[in-house]
């Protein structure tokens, strides 16, 4: 039990499809992160949210689309993808953003 | 720019040997911390360790531990009589404060193998 659950684990999706991918923490933090991971490159944020509000959103296309309903859950809705969007897509959350992250073990991307 | 670099893509150690992992981080700011990761097969990116930039003591975790340089910005992670299970990914990151709260940087990981 990691404590930060997402899922699916896998995804293989073509470059017209539409899907989301889920993560859910059971910390009780405040603070949660996507972050992608691409091979022989660092890990790129991509999204934060504070308190359920967006506080970063570092020049992500449009095609991803992140959602957070509450503190616990947080999504990244996937439209219209390209090949080079694949890559380890990794939820993280901390109870405050100055605070270590807890990572989940993320849902690799295939896009066909 | 706040970069981080690991420069060390892939290394191998044999087990119960002690093996460093070098790190070095470019920033302006004074304040931040430091933290090495890692990511074994699983996916789970752990926390290893956890430094404070002001903080002249070197961090200690059981077998791990780091040497925390501030005026070079370099920050080595030691790992002592490796084992197998320490077989990962390890990524150093630092983290800045902004306007909206802390962003870590991350490096871009070196592959330690841990050979029996």
């Amino acid at each position: 039990e990691t404590g930060v659950t997402q899922t699916p684990r896998h995804l293989v999706m073509g470059m017209t499809n539409k899907k989301s991918l889920k993560c859910e923490q059971h910390l009780g933090h405040n603070a949660m992160y996507w972050y992608k991971q691409s091979a022989k490159k660092p890990l790129e944020l991509m999204f934060v949210y504070n308190f359920k509000e967006q506080t970063e959103n570092n020049s992500v296309p449009s095609r991803f689309s992140p959602e957070c309903p509450n503190s616990s859950h947080l999504f990244l809705h996937l439209h219209t993808l390209q090949p080079e969007d694949s890559a380890l897509y990794l939820c993280a959350s901390s109870q405050e953003t100055e605070l270590p992250q807890h990572f989940g073990d993320g849902t690799r991307l295939s896009i066909l | 720019a706040q970069t981080v670099t690991q420069s060390q893509p892939e290394m191998s150690v044999q087990e119960a040997e002690t093996v460093t992992l070098s790190c070095t981080y470019d920033t302006s700011e004074n304040n931040y911390y430091l933290f090495w990761y890692k990511q074994p097969p699983s996916r789970q990116m752990i926390l290893v360790i956890r430094q404070e930039a002001y903080k002249q003591q070197n961090a200690t975790e059981n077998r791990f531990s780091v040497n925390f340089q501030k005026a070079a910005k370099s920050f080595s992670l030691k790992i002592s009589d490796s084992q197998l299970g320490d077989t990962a990914m390890y990524f150093c990151a630092f983290m800045i404060w902004g306007n909206q709260g802390g962003k870590l940087i991350f490096g871009q990981g070196t592959e330690l193998s841990v050979k029996p």
